[in-house]
């Protein structure tokens, strides 16, 4: 997982706090995206980026914003926690809009987040 | 609605031997798959995949196979060994194939693989 890093690693929140996951890599990729990770439910997408300035919503984007002003980063904000989103939240990235055998989606390690 | 599903939750496998993990889909514009293998505390690392013009893939010990008709795919891993214990994830994209990083994802199944 070089390349796409996540922090914080663990967090837990009262329920109403807000925060942000942080994400950023270092292959200058232009697409990126957030995906939870629930049991049950395998990973469903929340937002993704397509370039620096552009954003839009995934599968489950309800409670959540992003930003891009950079390449670099994406930052995944929990505007007011609750329970339901207690998950495990990965940051990907790609340098290709292609799936192919060429381009493989790059994921981060993982944040954990508990929502009590 | 879940329009990858991967119906066994678990699958125990021998060493040596061969782990045939499943995977469905219900949507018909889906036409590139992939699966990726999860560590715990990890996240998942690409292993394979398949474009919806071929029936089959392999790389290694890894061979996908697709069934359009069905809308069903296969990973068989042969030889199965220890380290391949991990949990799989299928994957699919719509679009020709212009993911933009997007996925739509399975619900996992986890292999073991006993020594």
């Amino acid at each position: 997982n070089a390349g796409v890093t996540q922090t914080p690693k663990f967090q837990v929140l009262k329920t109403g706090q807000s925060m942000t996951l942080q994400c950023a890599q270092d292959m200058n990729h232009e697409y990126m995206s957030w995906y939870r990770q629930d049991p049950g439910m395998g990973l469903r997408l929340i937002h993704y980026s397509v370039g620096a300035g552009i954003t839009d919503q995934g599968e489950v984007p309800n409670g959540y914003n992003v930003s891009r002003s950079t390449t670099e980063d994406f930052p995944l904000r929990l505007l007011s926690a609750a329970p339901s989103q207690t998950s495990v939240y990965f940051c990907a990235s790609s340098y290709s809009p292609l799936v192919s055998s060429g381009n493989t989606i790059y994921f981060g390690e993982g944040s954990w987040l508990t929502v009590v | 609605d879940q329009q990858v599903k991967q119906n066994s939750p678990s699958l125990s496998v021998q060493e040596g031997r061969i782990s045939i993990l499943n995977c469905d889909y219900t949507n018909s514009m889906f036409d590139y798959f992939l699966w990726y293998k999860k560590y715990p505390a990890e996240g998942p690392t690409f292993l394979i995949s398949i474009s919806s013009i071929k029936d089959k893939n392999e790389d290694g010990r890894f061979t996908v196979f697709l069934n359009k008709s069905a809308k069903h795919l296969s990973l068989h891993i042969v030889p199965s060994q220890p380290g391949d214990s991990a949990v799989y994830f299928c994957a699919a994209s719509a679009h020709g194939g212009t993911s933009y990083g997007k996925l739509t994802f399975g619900q996992g199944t986890i292999l073991t693989v006993h020594p």
